[in-house]
């Protein structure tokens, strides 16, 4: 099993529509939990930390369950410009690994 | 702005040469710094982790005499790909942050292409 889990896509979706993308991380003593996003052909940026509590930030809503592990990223009123892959992204220093680890990314086509 | 410089951002190569690639922190000191590869539609795979005044911790399946790496400051950390060859070809990404283990921000990636 993958460390961290992503359904790789594409998810191919109209302007304005409402998508959400799910990730799933095997240790369950994960510590800190991100979405970074990638366009094509550039290097990942950070989107938005993700908190046991969920948060917002604009059209983009980040959630975790602990008890079933994993991370979900909700996207409101998409625009073209969100056209990127979305990396699901975990801390598991607990683990002594001091790198995050990466999802596969899911892909994300806004379409007019 | 960019918090983490990375140079060159592409490098066209002849088969054997060693290319050398530059990862820096802008705003903080980093004690780790970390180098991922990516091939075109591929996740990124981290390739090593490079300790500032000690040896890199490299992962499994990485040659560590042909990625060399070299952690020479508290904001610098090199990357050296040695006789390079066709099959390394592909986009090297270095990161760094603050804080281990919390946010990680991105150079812009180097581009080998390697003849």
């Amino acid at each position: 099993r993958k460390e961290v889990e992503q359904d790789p896509g594409p998810f191919n979706v109209p302007e304005g529509a409402t998508v959400a993308f799910n990730c799933t991380y095997s240790n369950s003593a994960s510590q800190s939990f991100f979405w970074y996003r990638q366009d094509c052909r550039k290097e990942p940026k950070l989107l938005m930390s993700v908190y046991s509590s969920g948060n917002e930030d604009g059209r983009f809503t980040a959630q975790l369950n602990r008890a079933s592990q994993y991370i979900s990223l909700l996207i409101r009123d998409s625009k073209l410009s969100d056209s990127a892959t979305y990396l699901c992204v975990v801390n598991m220093r607990n683990t002594g690994r001091r790198a995050l680890t990466f999802g596969s990314g899911t892909r994300l086509q806004v379409q007019p | 702005g960019a918090v983490v410089s990375q140079h060159p951002s592409r490098v066209i190569c002849k088969s054997g040469t060693s290319v050398k690639i530059e990862c820096r922190s802008l705003d903080f000191q980093a004690t780790t710094m970390f180098w991922y590869r990516q091939f075109p539609k591929k996740s990124l795979m981290l390739m090593a982790t490079s300790n500032e005044g000690s040896k890199a911790t490299y992962e499994q399946g990485v040659e560590k005499d042909k990625f060399l790496i070299n952690h020479a400051s508290l904001t610098l950390s090199t990357l050296t790909v040695t006789s390079a060859h066709p099959e390394d070809s592909s986009f090297y990404i270095c990161s760094a942050g603050p804080d281990e283990g919390g946010i990680q921000y991105f150079g812009a990636g180097t581009r080998l292409s390697v003849l």
